[in-house]
């Protein structure tokens, strides 16, 4: 079955950088990108960006551009999403979920997702 | 980028009762390429509609969806216990992908 598998929580000073993993398993790696979205403590659901499995293009969201790389590891299996300048309100649960594009569409919408990766940014 | 707005925040409703959410587009969702997810707390969100009406693997058939262009609702038939969640939808026809803010259904 499918699985994707986030590395553990994480407390972060501000300024510091995190590197967040998804490793996947259960279906061909190669056939869908990750995205990962983020969610504030009792807010909703942001995408921050996208990443080919196949050939490592990135997409990210105007937001976080300059301070976000994702980044994939095929013999692995696993993606990986490193943010910089950790600032408070990047306190939030971090999920990859694997994104599902169809012809003519612009984005994604995802068929599964990770456990979540708590990240909290504390001075 | 497309705003969606859901209504209502918060919905309450008995077991065995009807629940229809909301979804509103700040512009046309071409190819009503929408979807819902419902969220539990602690938990992940899981895909639930695709395509706006499409269904997804495991998602039984009480739970619908409907609606094109700007307007989008999602039907819970027969409520039960295990409905109470949030729920999004998300428009993925432009980018970026864009999630609504969520509506909270209880089950009293």
């Amino acid at each position: 079955q499918v699985q994707l598998v986030q590395s553990g929580a994480e407390v972060k000073k501000p300024g510091a950088s995190v590197k967040v993993s998804c490793q996947a398993s259960g279906y061909p790696f190669g056939t869908y990108g990750i995205n990962w979205v983020r969610q504030a403590p009792g807010q909703g659901l942001e995408w921050m960006g996208w990443v080919s499995t196949y050939n490592g293009q990135t997409q990210y969201a105007q937001k976080v551009q300059g301070r976000v790389t994702m980044t994939t590891d095929t013999s692995t299996t696993t993606a990986y999403m490193e943010l910089r300048s950790l600032r408070s309100d990047d306190t939030a649960v971090y999920y990859c979920a694997r994104g599902v594009i169809v012809p003519s569409a612009r984005a994604y919408y995802f068929d599964y997702w990770g456990q979540g990766t708590l990240v909290t940014v504390s001075s | 980028e497309i705003l969606l707005t859901q209504s209502p925040v918060t919905l309450s409703l008995s077991p065995g009762d009807r629940a229809t959410l909301s979804c509103r587009a700040s512009q046309s969702v071409t190819s009503n390429y929408l979807a819902w997810y419902r969220q539990k707390p602690g938990q992940a969100p899981r895909l639930l509609i695709y395509g706006a009406s499409s269904r997804a693997t495991g998602i039984p058939d009480r739970i619908s969806g409907g609606g094109s262009g700007t307007d989008f609702t999602l039907t819970i038939s027969r409520l039960e216990p295990e409905d109470s969640a949030v729920y999004y939808c998300q428009q993925y026809s432009n980018s970026p992908g864009t999630f609504g803010q969520g509506t909270k259904l209880e089950i009293k």
